[in-house]
């Protein structure tokens, strides 16, 4: 079955190391978001991407980068972990400009 | 900034009760109003939809209500059952198909 994973599940890490969470999916689709959760604040869209080469900035970009260079995956990357981006990590994808968001099981990451 | 307003932040209702979640927008860009349930250790799951022409929208035992001259939508759940104990986000779509989300109601329904 087609799906959507990301890795790891889990994830604790020091100030100022670089991190990066996977996000992998099976469907070909297009379009791969990536936001956070937060107690109050529900999902924040922080990269996307509608293609291959093609990224984007969200609402909360800043220490985040994103890059695609296939259709299944789309890497986060925190360049300098901070404890500000201790959060959950939802990765997701859709299969066409207004379709349906599809999302992962998340990545819980903890910076310390 | 939150674009969407939603409350309560939690709610405790019985078996076959009426949950009740609302929200409110401010953007009249948006075009698509969609709700997701979410689990614990889950990801937010899709659970309806409605567009903004369209003032009701049922499927089972949920119903979107969607005011659109008071910006306003919101979420029943009849007859309430245990297994739709979750965490319920309202969000709304803007172009290119992002999402803002509420800040989400936690639901918990007592047998």
């Amino acid at each position: 079955d087609a799906e959507i994973t990301q890795s790891p599940r889990h994830k604790i890490t020091e100030t100022g190391r670089q991190v990066t969470l996977a996000c992998h999916q099976t469907w070909n689709h297009n379009n791969m978001f990536w936001y956070r959760q937060d107690l109050g604040h529900g999902l924040r869209l922080i990269h996307y991407s509608y293609g291959v080469h093609d990224t984007n900035k969200g609402e909360v970009s800043d220490g985040y980068s994103v890059s695609r260079s296939n259709t299944e995956d789309l890497p986060l990357t925190l360049e300098s972990a901070a404890s500000s981006q201790t959060s959950v990590y939802f990765c997701a994808s859709s299969g066409s400009v207004d379709g349906e968001q599809y999302f992962g099981p998340g990545t819980r990451l903890t910076v310390t | 900034q939150q674009q969407v307003k939603q409350s309560p932040q939690s709610l405790i209702v019985q078996k076959g009760g009426i949950s009740i979640i609302n929200c409110a927008y401010e953007n009249t860009a948006f075009d698509y109003f969609p709700w997701y349930q979410q689990f614990p250790g889950k990801g937010p799951a899709l659970l309806i939809a409605i567009r903004p022409d369209v003032s009701e929208k049922k499927e089972g035992r949920f119903t979107i209500s969607f005011n659109k001259s008071a910006k306003q939508f919101s979420l029943h759940i009849m007859d309430s059952q245990p297994g739709d104990s979750a965490t319920y986000f309202c969000a709304a779509r803007f172009a290119g198909n992002k999402l803002t989300f509420g800040g989400g109601t936690r639901v918990l329904v007592k047998p």
